[in-house]
């Protein structure tokens, strides 16, 4: 079967960096999304990733590294409005979107 | 100039009722969906069309019924509502079926079944 494995919650310090990390096992691979969603909103896009390596894109950062099925969102100097879900989904060799359950953040003063 | 336009927004309704969700995007995009995410948060999707062409449909009870009049609207529509179907529905949109660009969503609708 597919999998997506993300850790259920984390809770991280305003102005700390959080990696959030990402496991799969699909049949096959064509991409992986990391979306935001914010609590009672709608999941918006934050990055993709399809080579191996680190895409940067401003405070948030996505790894990915295809032969160990990992892939992570790194926020750097956290706000208290980077509270949220942030969802893993890779896209299989069917081009079908598997989603992870999702990572709850919770960010501190 | 919402890009993906859901209505309603909550919808409250007692079991054995029908009810109709609404959506609408103006990205020109191809293909539509319908994605339920339950209280654990988890996106599930239900239905996916191409062009009006209905493409996927996963395991859902056939009390919900898509219709897509146009490219630019997806509608959900669901017969005899149980307890089981409260849930945040959202309607989402991609350029492409391939799904290698992202998903653009609609706010959702909150639905609850009392």
């Amino acid at each position: 079967g597919q999998n997506i494995d993300q850790p259920t919650e984390m809770t991280a310090t305003e102005g700390a960096i959080v990696q959030i990390n990402c496991t799969y096992q699909t049949s096959g691979f064509n991409g992986l999304f990391w979306y935001q969603q914010h609590a009672g909103e709608a999941p918006t896009f934050l990055s993709y990733n399809v080579l191996d390596g680190l895409e940067e894109k401003g405070r948030f950062s996505s790894f990915l590294s295809r032969s160990k099925g990992y892939s992570y969102l790194l926020l750097k100097e956290l706000q208290m409005k980077d509270s949220a879900s942030y969802l893993c989904a890779v896209i299989d060799s069917n081009y079908q979107l598997i989603w992870g359950a999702g990572t709850k953040l919770i960010i501190k003063p | 100039d919402t890009a993906v336009s859901q209505t309603p927004k909550y919808l409250v309704t007692q079991m054995g009722n029908d009810k109709s969700i609404k959506c609408e995007q103006n990205l020109g995009h191809d293909t539509m969906y319908w994605y339920k995410q339950d209280s654990k948060k988890f996106l599930k999707i239900m239905f996916s069309y191409n062009n009006k062409e209905l493409i996927i449909n996963e395991t859902v009870p056939n009390r919900f019924s898509p219709k897509s009049p146009d490219k630019a609207h997806l509608n959900l529509h669901i017969n005899s509502l149980e307890l089981g179907d409260s849930a945040v529905y959202f309607c989402a949109s991609s350029p492409t079926l391939e799904m290698v660009s992202p998903l653009h969503f609609g706010n959702g609708t909150r639905l609850t079944v009392t």
